[in-house]
This record gives C-alpha cells, sequence and structure tokens, in this order.
C-alpha cells in the first residue's frame, strides 16, 4: 500500500494559534518523511523531514511528531503567523532492500489559513 | 541561474493535440519526477527517472511520454491532449532517495 491519507483537508486558526497536521500511512518501508509548504502558484518547498529513529524534530516553529507504532506522523506549527498561509503536504519515501530512486508518495494537502 | 526551471509557465492546448512541457535542472541530480497536482488529490506521480535513458512509470502515466537523453532534461509530452489532463505540472530533481527534492515552478496546462 503506497497510499498516504492526511486531515484535515483545510484548518483556520488565528494569530499564535498552533495547527496541527496529521498523517498516517500504511507502508512498512517507507523510511523518510517529509513536508512541503506550497505557496500559490508556486512549487512546493521542503519544509521540515523526520527519518523513524526518531519520535520528534523541530525546526525553528515547526515540529513534527512521528509514531511508528501507529503509522502516523503530525505537523505543528508553533505560534502560527499570517505569512504561514499556505498548503501543507505530507509525504513519504522509501522500499525495504532496494531503492525507492526517492520517489514521494504525497498525502492529499491542507490548506491553511491563518487569520490576523 | 541555478536550479530547475519548466516552461512554459502556461499552456492552453486544444484536445488531441500534442503538447511537450519542458524541465531542466542545473545540479546535475540524477533523479528527476514528474507530478501533477489537482484538487483533492495532492501530487500525484506521472514519471520518474533515475539517471539519462532510465526512465518509469509512476501513479498515473497513461497518456503521458517522457525521454531523458541528457541529464538536466526531463520532458514531458501528452502525445493526444484529453481534458482529464487539465493541471498543474511540476518537475523536481534530487540526488538521492532520504533527500529534499527540489521542485520547478510548476505548468499550468488547460485542455479545451
Amino acid at each position: 500500500q503506497q497510499q498516504v491519507k492526511q486531515s484535515p483537508q483545510s484548518l483556520i486558526v488565528q494569530k499564535g494559534g498552533i495547527p496541527i497536521i496529521n498523517c498516517a500511512y500504511e507502508n512498512t518501508a517507507f523510511d523518510y518523511f517529509p513536508w512541503y509548504q506550497q505557496f500559490p502558484g508556486k512549487g512546493p518547498a521542503l519544509l521540515i523531514a523526520i527519518r523513524p529513529d526518531v519520535s520528534e524534530k523541530k525546526e525553528g516553529r515547526f515540529t513534527i511528531s512521528f509514531n511508528k507504532s501507529a503509522k502516523q506522523f503530525s505537523l505543528h506549527i508553533m505560534d502560527s503567523q499570517p505569512g504561514d498561509s499556505a498548503t501543507y503536504f505530507c509525504a513519504a519515501s522509501g522500499s525495504a532492500g532496494g531503492t525507492s530512486y526517492g520517489k514521494l508518495t504525497f498525502g492529499q494537502g491542507t490548506i491553511l489559513t491563518v487569520h490576523p | 541561474d541555478a536550479g530547475i526551471t519548466q516552461s512554459p509557465r502556461y499552456k492552453i492546448t486544444e484536445t488531441g493535440r500534442q503538447v511537450t512541457l519542458m524541465c531542466h535542472q542545473t545540479w546535475s541530480h540524477s533523479y528527476m519526477f514528474w507530478y501533477r497536482q489537482d484538487l483533492g488529490h495532492g501530487l500525484r506521480l506521472i514519471y520518474y527517472s533515475a539517471a539519462a535513458d532510465i526512465t518509469d512509470k509512476g501513479e498515473v502515466p497513461d497518456g503521458y511520454v517522457v525521454s531523458r537523453s541528457k541529464t538536466e532534461n526531463f520532458p514531458l509530452t501528452l502525445e493526444s491532449a484529453t481534458r482529464s489532463q487539465t493541471s498543474v505540472y511540476f518537475c523536481a530533481s534530487t540526488i538521492g532517495q532520504g533527500y529534499e527534492q527540489y521542485f520547478g515552478p510548476g505548468t499550468r496546462l488547460t485542455v479545451t
């Protein structure tokens, strides 16, 4: 199973709030879990990524929490700002015993709106 | 300028026409990808390439053809465009598994 399921589809928070976006996967061969941020009219750009040997990774206001046993991972945005308004995609990659050639399987995306 | 570029940025074509979307990267990355982005579906992989002259199908390859004669170029051709191929197309590249994929700015294609 290559699917990655992402929720919610859209999210509205006030400035300073902590939006949380969740993703779940089935393929236990996945070993790389990036989050991408996309602004309107632009290509996605890597925001933060995690590997399954750690349960949490922080970069600035962005944190990934990873639960290997549940096959779930989530993105938390601390002290959210209007400039964080964008579409966020989770993704997963990996292939047990071989190479996946870096192919990513993406979630469906979450449109985040942060009100001032 | 270094980076990954796509052309054209916008294209309108008629059903049945052949159209080619271009992708060029200056990093000499081995791996390149084509995705299409549609509302509710996220990004779906069309084709990928591990090196020059090595390509393979992704999740949604039907109706598309790719080639890669040079490492830096990875064109995507719609042999006979259909309305269902109206989408935003993104090219991406990476040095390998577990490394950042860099995306181009996208091509918005409309098939009438």
